[in-house]
């Protein structure tokens, strides 16, 4: 069975720090991978997706990249982070095609201080 | 990419039938439509999808006028334990499309005793 694994669950940083957070999918070939972010009481938010190793489309231009280095490997990252930057960030995964499901991984809770 | 709308709030009692609607205007022909349910500090995770007509599985129904333009996820006999927040989501990530899949503002669900 596929399972999806994000790590850290809580993470607490300096503002100006970097971030790494990562991702990865077991069980599936040639996933599409996704990060969102959820403020504080928000909806969710997407950040980034990727539809093949290398392929990366971002939807919010701010201080955060993303990076696929292996098919079920997704990571994202920040050089100096923001104090905006805090909130929930969610690596979900989704394969088929029309009838797609999208399974989520379990979170890291940021809070950037 | 389809647009999403739904209410921002319900309130229902233990043991009432809930009906949540969400509008999708421009919905194009191959997306799906699916429903998701978020708990505090945990992720999303699927409820239902369907395509067109009613679609009814073991926790809820979901029903798809002709035309598509809206759905409407079904909650019989709620409990406490669904107070969450419900999100509708439309898209496809076929060979035709990007891949992009955008989440609505959700609808928080309030059970009360």
């Amino acid at each position: 069975s596929q399972t999806i694994h994000q790590w850290p669950a809580t993470l607490v940083q300096p503002v100006g720090s970097p971030l790494s957070l990562e991702c990865t999918v077991e069980g599936t070939s040639n996933p599409n991978l996704y990060w969102y972010r959820q403020a504080a009481g928000r909806g969710l938010q997407l950040l980034f997706y990727s539809v093949g190793i290398g392929q990366i489309s971002s939807e919010v231009p701010q201080n955060l990249s993303a990076s696929r280095p292996q098919d079920r490997q997704f990571i994202l990252s920040s050089k100096k982070l923001l104090l905006s930057d805090s909130g929930f960030y969610l690596c979900a995964w989704a394969v088929g095609g029309s009838d797609y499901k999208l399974f989520f991984g379990s979170g890291t809770q940021l809070s950037v201080l | 990419l389809a647009k999403t709308t739904q209410p921002i709030s319900m309130d229902s009692y233990e043991g009432q039938e809930v009906n949540i609607t969400c509008s999708h205007n421009n919905i194009a022909t191959n997306d799906y439509i699916t429903w998701y349910q978020q708990f505090p500090s945990q992720g999303p995770r699927f409820i239902i999808q369907g395509y067109k007509t009613k679609v009814t599985n073991e926790v809820a129904s979901l029903f798809i006028p002709a035309d598509r333009k809206s759905s409407t996820l079904s909650l019989p006999r709620v409990s406490l334990s669904d107070t969450a927040v419900y999100y509708c989501l439309v898209g496809d990530i076929g060979s035709s499309n990007t891949g992009k899949l955008i989440f609505g503002q959700g609808t928080t669900l309030q059970v009360k005793p």
